[in-house]
């Protein structure tokens, strides 16, 4: 157990809805990570936030906005869903913005139908 | 731009037998890498890191892993492999001047009994 939770596990909703995916990391990490891991792409890096503030940006769609909180808990916000959007998100956390290592949440699983 | 390949997609081993999966980066400053493992429906768990100092890093679960900065390589390696190593491996690198921790697209370990 990383101390990274994530929630929910499972998820399946339909095109065109819109979800919101939950993090909180481990206790004393002010950085948090998402992730997202598919078949074709692999493990994607879409952004990061330290204490509330963005600090780094991948390769996240326009469609897709996360926040981190006071309480230092993330929230991933996925709309106008796809069927591409179908995937496996990661959330991690670390103490700092850089030079250290992420510990991974074990994921929630996206199925868009 | 970061980038870390791990050329083989797929390799099998037989129990029992020595392991070295490849990695390669490319990265401009002095790089902060990793191994993790992902075991099927489980998040990411950290190997091993390697940050400075000793080349040679020791991890969890008999792995290690050797930088080598000529080769913009870090290998990992294990001297006899168990039916539970049969997961997916990534490599990634970081920095302590760069936000983002960049994954290869992982190479899935299948062991024979």
């Amino acid at each position: 157990d990383s101390g990274v939770t994530q929630t929910p596990k499972h998820l399946i909703t339909a095109t065109g809805q819109r979800v919101t995916l939950r993090c909180s990391p481990r206790s004393g990490d002010l950085s948090v990570y998402w992730y997202q891991q598919s078949l074709d792409q692999g493990l994607q890096f879409l952004i990061q936030y330290y204490n509330g503030e963005e600090r780094a940006k991948g390769n996240i769609l326009e469609r897709f906005s996360a926040q981190q909180f006071p309480d230092l808990h993330s929230e991933l916000n996925l709309s106008s869903l796809e069927l591409g959007d179908s995937a496996l998100y990661f959330c991690a956390s670390s103490v700092r913005s850089s030079g250290n290592t992420i510990y991974f949440g074990e994921g929630s699983w996206l199925t868009v139908v | 731009a970061q980038s870390v390949t791990q050329p083989d997609i797929h390799i099998t081993v037989s129990e029992g037998a020595s392991l070295e999966l490849r990695c390669n980066y490319s990265y401009g400053a002095t790089p902060y890498l990793f191994w993790y493992v992902q075991s099927p429906g489980q998040g990411l768990q950290l190997l091993l890191k390697y940050f400075s100092g000793d080349t040679l890093v020791q991890g969890i679960k008999g792995f290690e892993a050797e930088f080598k900065r000529s080769q913009s390589s870090f290998n990992l390696r294990k001297p006899s492999v168990h039916w539970s190593d049969a997961a997916e491996y990534f490599c990634a690198v970081g920095s302590n001047r760069d936000d983002k921790i960049i994954f290869g697209k992982g190479t899935r370990l299948h062991i024979l009994p």
